[in-house]
């Protein structure tokens, strides 16, 4: 049951160093997300992707750019990374054809920037 | 638009106390409605879920009732155990399904 799997688990990044955290699911869901979690504000989303071919910003996309490489796999990428996005990451997938689909999260990503 | 608001914590209760975290809504339509339970140093998990109004989620000794009328859905446990430690989020989905709109989250404490 691996469910929606996400790497690394956590990373350590300069400030401008560039990354890119990868994401899969096994659930044959279409629609994959990416949340970043901070002390006291919950999930914010960064971007979300309905069906494979198609990406969308949510909340907080600036810094940020995704790929939907196929049904499976949702990457999210930071291209210089600066020490705000110090954060945990957390991607996450859902069925969603009817709106009474549940979303599924990874184990998250812990990633600092110094 | 589409919100949750949720009790700010955190909460501290003693083993064996009654649990009650509130959570309302703002949204169009008929949202689905969530409680996802995060214990530390993981993902968020499904607790239990309502779709519709008047529905009752239930699991693990939880439950939380779709109030429609008071827009909410309180999430109760009558006897908390200290495994229950955890931060727990009230959640929404939009109609379409390709939204979803999360509290800030409540921090639980159980004390033996």
């Amino acid at each position: 049951n691996a469910g929606v799997t996400q790497t690394p688990k956590f990373q350590v990044l300069k400030t401008g160093q560039s990354m890119t955290l990868q994401c899969a699911q096994d659930m044959n869901h279409n629609s994959m997300y990416w949340y970043r979690q901070d002390p006291g504000m919950g999930l914010r989303l960064i971007y979300y992707s309905a069906s494979e071919g198609t990406t969308d910003k949510g909340e907080v996309p600036n810094g940020y750019n995704v790929s939907r490489l196929n049904k499976r796999e949702f990457s999210l990428r930071l291209e210089s990374a600066a020490p705000s996005q110090t954060s945990v990451y957390f991607c996450a997938s859902s069925e969603a054809s009817t709106g009474r689909n549940t979303i599924y999260f990874g184990e998250g990503s812990w990633l600092t920037v110094v | 638009g589409n919100s949750v608001t949720q009790m700010e914590g955190p909460v501290t209760l003693s083993e064996e106390a009654f649990l009650t975290i509130n959570c309302t809504y703002t949204a169009t339509g008929y949202p689905s409605l969530f409680w996802y339970v995060q214990y530390p140093g993981e993902g968020l998990q499904l607790l239990l879920k309502a779709t519709k109004a008047d529905d009752k989620g239930s699991n693990k000794g939880f439950e939380a009732t779709y109030r429609k009328e008071t827009t909410s859905f309180h999430l109760e446990k009558g006897s908390v155990q200290v495994s229950d430690s955890a931060v727990y989020f009230c959640a929404l989905s939009d109609l379409s399904g390709n939204q979803f709109y999360f509290g800030t989250g409540t921090s639980l404490t159980v004390i033996p």
